[in-house]
């Protein structure tokens, strides 16, 4: 089975900051990585998939990269609505979240 | 795309639920459905995928005691589960397709003496 690390666990940024949140697979999982944001009560909704592909409706501000195991989230400029969990998720051989980046105010 | 949960609520370990996932906006047979939980206050957790086709896959901890079904006359998803256990306690979410673009919001399902 793949396994997903991800980091941070935890994050406090601004407003306006530039943030990355990194998930590593145990092994080569050829760009299947989609990244999902969670708020509180709410369902995950996903923001990127595939590695790099900006779901319809998601602000310009969220971009992926990576290949092979590894993989980043970036938020180019912090704004007050993306305080929340993400996850990402590989779909390469069956499927695995990561445990999460809690994102929050500093 | 709508994705409805329904069906869960408090069982005693050892029993049986089924969930329902009703599904709108869509061509619901053309597309593969998850069911991912999440457990309070914890991560999430996939449980299984049916295909278009209705090709079946389960995570180990729920394998034998969870069924996948769908009847696309209905437009709806269903999960199975038997043999509950406290470890199965979680917000159960239906999803769209092999890549989980759309997610319901989900259903309470609390195994509990």
């Amino acid at each position: 089975d793949i396994q997903m690390t991800q980091s941070p666990s935890f994050l406090s940024a601004s407003v306006g900051d530039r943030v990355t949140i990194n998930c590593k697979a145990s092994q080569n999982i050829n760009k299947y990585l989609n990244w999902y944001q969670q708020k509180l009560g709410e369902a995950p909704k996903r923001l990127i998939y595939n590695t790099n592909n900006l779901q319809t409706g998601i602000p310009s501000r969220f971009s992926g990269s990576g290949s092979g195991t590894d993989y980043t989230l970036t938020i180019s400029s912090l704004q007050p609505e993306d305080f929340a969990t993400y996850f990402c998720l590989q779909h390469n051989s069956l499927y695995t979240f990561g445990a999460g980046t809690k994102l929050e105010l500093k | 795309v709508q994705l409805v949960e329904s069906g869960g609520g408090l069982v005693q370990p050892g029993k049986s639920l089924k969930l329902s996932c009703s599904a709108s906006g869509f061509t619901f047979s053309s597309y593969g459905m998850h069911w991912i939980r999440q457990a309070p206050g914890k991560g999430l957790d996939w449980v299984a995928y049916i295909s278009s086709s209705s090709g079946t896959v389960y995570a180990d901890a729920v394998k034998g005691r969870f069924t996948i079904s769908r009847d696309n006359a209905k437009n709806t998803l269903y999960l199975q589960l038997n043999s509950l256990k406290s470890e199965d306690t979680a917000i159960y979410y239906c999803a769209r397709g092999l890549g989980a673009g759309y997610w319901g919001q989900g259903v309470m399902v609390t195994v509990s003496s």
